[in-house]
Order: structure tokens, then sequence, then C-alpha cells
């Protein structure tokens, strides 16, 4: 069964933190590893990781995937308040999406 | 305006009520998803469509139909509704040269849906 399991499913931090998102995929086929934020309405895309070890950037969120070990993790440093959300993390794979359940992150001033 | 937009936004009704949300977009993708989200499970998706003449089941489809009645329009009927429905419903389209490094899926605001 294509699965994507993600962890911590939620994390409570305090304004300057750093925090790491993990997401690992077991899929047939496998294309690309896709991270969305999701706050009150539809998810917004984030990265898109095709190849293994080359770390995508945007501001303080970076992401890398490793697919020898078929993970994934999204860095947010020095976090801010307005990174509180949902962020779900999905596989492509032949030419659909699957979802994992998301990591709920809270940033507390 | 809104790429994809979702009708209604939100929807209470009875059990065995029949109900159809509907999808429009104007991206000119011509692939179309349906998915449900439920606290702790992610997006999961019911059903797809490629193109007007094209309908696949997702992982969920049980319960659920579809019909793509054009490029642009991609409507879920629940033909019965039951109270496990009640979830969370985005419709997302993308086009089918995305993986040449273009965005994507883009997804609708979502229709929350409750089924007393």
């Amino acid at each position: 069964e294509d699965k994507v399991v993600q962890s911590p499913l939620s994390l409570v931090v305090h304004e300057g933190d750093t925090v790491t998102l993990n997401c690992s995929y077991e899929v047939t086929n496998f294309r690309s590893l896709l991270w969305y934020k999701q706050e009150k309405k539809a998810p917004t895309f984030l990265f898109m990781l095709t190849s293994s070890g080359i770390e995508k950037k945007s501001g303080r969120l970076s992401s890398i995937l490793d697919k020898k070990e078929l993970f994934s993790i999204l860095n947010i440093t020095a976090t801010q308040t307005g990174d509180s959300a949902v962020y779900l993390c999905a596989a492509y794979y032949g030419q659909n999406f699957v979802f994992g359940p998301g990591t709920r992150l809270s940033v507390l001033p | 305006d809104a790429d994809v937009t979702q009708t209604p936004r939100n929807r209470i009704t009875k059990t065995g009520k029949r109900i159809m949300l509907e999808c429009s977009q104007t991206k000119g993708h011509d692939r179309m998803y349906w998915y449900r989200q439920d606290p702790g499970l992610g997006l999961r998706l019911i059903y797809y469509s490629f193109d007007v003449k094209d309908i696949n089941k997702g992982e969920i489809s049980d319960g659920y139909s579809v019909s793509r009645q054009a490029q642009a329009k991609f409507s879920l009927s629940l033909e019965s509704a039951i109270p496990n429905q009640t979830a969370l419903y985005f419709c997302a389209t993308s086009d089918a040269t995305w993986t040449a490094g273009l965005e994507p899926q883009h997804f609708g605001d979502g229709t929350r849906l409750s089924i007393l």
C-alpha cells in the first residue's frame, strides 16, 4: 500500500525556535516529494523535491530529500507566529499524489 | 477571482440526502481531483479525472460519484449521505505537464460538509 507518514503529528514551540518536520514515504514509481502549508483554507505549495541531497530554500524554510532512505525533512528557522499551520507532505508517484496526515505546528509568542 | 472555485463553501444536511459539490477552474488544466480531509488523516483521494472522458477511482471512492461536465467543471455527488462523510472536501487541478518543473496541484478553498 502506498503511504506517507509524518512526524511529529503536532508540535508546540516558541517564537525564535528552530523546528524540523519529518516525512517518510513508501510508494511505487516515486517521482517527487511535495511540501504544503495549510492554514485555514487550501494547502499552499512550498517545495517540490525530485533529487536527493539538493536543498531547496525559501526564506527561513528549507527542505531536503533522501531517496535512498525514503524520507524528507522540512526545517523552519527562527519561527514566527505566522508559521503556525498544518504542514502536509505528499508523494507524487505514477500519475497521482498520496498525502501524509500532516504536522500541526503551533508557534507561541 | 479564485482560479479553483468550490461551491458551496459550507453545507449542513441530513442522512440520506443527495448532495452535489461543484468545482470549477479557470486555469485551463486537464487534470482535476476530489479529496476529503479528516483530522489526523491528511488528504485522501476520492476520484480524479485526467480529461473530460476520463474518470478514475481514488483511495476512498465508495459512496461517492463524480461527473466531469467540461474541462473546467468537476462535480462530486453523495447519492445518500451518511454521517461518516462529514469532512472538509477539496477540489484540485494540475497541468499534465507539471512534472517538467511547474507548480503542482492548485486547490480550491474547500467545502465543509456536515451530515447530521
